[in-house]
């Protein structure tokens, strides 16, 4: 168990809907990066939040937004689902430093189906 | 940007050892990583390396080669719960001071009794 939580684990819903998914940062943590990934595909950084502000942008989508509450958990915001949109969306947390040797953990994540 | 190339997938024999490599082109370097996925859970931390070498912690070892732009994670005495996806991922440089990784595609690994 990383510490870090996501939830809902499953969510199924139609093409043109809106969903938020959830993720709170192991207890300490400060930063929260956002994944998303395809089928056979590799991890896609989508976004990063630091005590509640962005930090990074990778190629989220415009119907996708994020942000990060004073508790520090987050939310990923995605409207107007396409078929594509389907995938696992992985939270991830780390703390306020850069040259850990650590990694980030990694939670459970959030299987998305759109139909 | 940045470019990580894996194999697609590796097969292997159970007692065996298996050699995993990852290439990368980055502008600049702040850190390689190592994780091990399986299917439809979450990516977890095995190792990481910053510096020129070999980083061993128990079955798996990492090295490093930056001059190369070269790693590859050495799994011995493999189990069939080795059988995984295992992802190379660089920290972004651009990034300073945060923990934003850029992955490669992963390397699906099928250990056989």
């Amino acid at each position: 168990d990383s510490g870090v939580t996501q939830t809902p684990k499953h969510l199924i819903t139609a093409t043109g809907q809106r969903v938020t998914l959830r993720c709170s940062p192991r207890s300490g943590d400060l930063s929260v990066y956002w994944y998303q990934q395809s089928l056979d595909q590799g991890l896609q950084f989508l976004i990063q939040y630091y005590n509640g502000e962005e930090r990074a942008k990778g190629n989220i989508l415009e119907r996708f937004s994020a942000q990060q509450f004073p508790d520090l958990h987050s939310e990923l915001n995605l409207s107007s689902l396409e078929l594509g949109d389907s995938a696992l969306y992985f939270c991830a947390s780390s703390g306020g430093g850069g040259t850990s040797g650590q990694g980030p953990f990694f939670g459970p994540g959030t299987r998305l189906t759109v139909l | 940007g940045q470019n990580i190339d894996q194999p697609t997938e590796m097969t292997a024999t159970e007692g065996a050892i298996v050699q995993i490599n990852c290439t990368y082109q980055t502008s600049g370097f702040n850190g390689l990583f190592w994780y091990q996925q399986h299917a439809g859970e979450a990516p977890t931390f095995l190792s990481y390396n910053v510096l020129d070498g070999l980083e061993e912690k128990g079955r798996f070892s990492s090295f490093l080669s930056r001059s190369k732009g070269y790693s590859y994670l050495l799994l011995k005495e493999l189990q069939m719960k080795d059988s995984a996806s295992y992802l190379c991922a660089v920290r972004d440089p651009q990034n300073t001071g945060f923990q934003k990784l850029v992955f490669g595609t992963g390397t699906r690994l099928l250990v056989s009794p």
